[in-house]
């Protein structure tokens, strides 16, 4: 699987876009690019993943560079509840069973008043 | 609510003495996994089933084991092998439904060694 580089920490202001970065200039074509987030001592929860096109959804929105060699995932509208830290994964959708994720050290991100 | 569960949340445990976490899940998920968390780190992958009664070695196996008798079910015995257990230990699911390798994760369960 791809690895990925994202920056340790991020501050944003409450009710601001947060714009995450991740690099994963390894990327392989069939790779995909998951983010998830962990809230202090909970577990990770999915928020969004794609291939090569942008997607969207409740949570956020993830945008793909064209040679797929980044992606940023964008909180619209930051609360303090998204104050978490945020991981950029690459890896092969098999398809469910086998959906072991390598989880780095992230980016945490702290929204402030 | 479907989901996955863990217990305890919290766990006291002596030098020397094993401990089983517990792990359930409603989900009717093929795939279940244990990860390791140390403060400030991300996770590790201890072991992971892809179907019943069998399972792999993660990344960092040593000193722990697991069963996994029954699809629902998949208990991590912390053995006293494990040089540091002190850690946060996290449980997750994937299945074939849906097929977007998404992982379903617990709560956790915060293991101190005293």
């Amino acid at each position: 699987d791809a690895k990925t580089t994202q920056p340790p920490s991020m501050d944003c202001a409450e009710g601001r876009a947060a714009n995450l970065p991740c690099n994963h200039s390894t990327i392989s074509g069939n790779e995909y690019v998951y983010w998830y987030r962990q809230i202090h001592s909970q577990g990770p929860q999915y928020i969004i993943h794609g291939l090569k096109n942008n997607e969207t959804n409740e949570m956020a929105s993830l945008i793909i560079t064209e040679d797929r060699k980044s992606s940023t995932l964008i909180l619209p509208h930051a609360t303090l509840r998204d104050t978490a830290v945020y991981y950029c994964i690459v890896r092969v959708n098999y398809g469910g069973s086998q959906g072991n994720l390598i989880f780095g050290k992230g980016t945490k991100l702290s929204v402030k008043p | 609510d479907g989901g996955i569960t863990q217990s305890p949340k919290y766990l006291f445990r002596k030098e020397g003495q094993n401990v089983t976490l517990s792990c359930e899940q409603n989900l009717n998920h093929d795939a279940m996994y244990w990860y390791r968390q140390d403060p400030g780190q991300g996770l590790r992958l201890i072991y992971y089933s892809q179907i019943v009664n069998d399972f792999q070695k993660g990344d960092i196996a040593e000193g722990y084991s697991v069963s996994r008798e029954k699809k629902e079910s998949f208990p991590l015995t912390v053995t006293s092998a494990q040089k540091n257990p002190t850690a946060f230990y996290l449980c997750a699911s994937s299945g074939r439904q849906g097929n977007t390798g998404e992982l379903f994760f617990g709560e956790g369960s915060r293991l101190t060694v005293l």
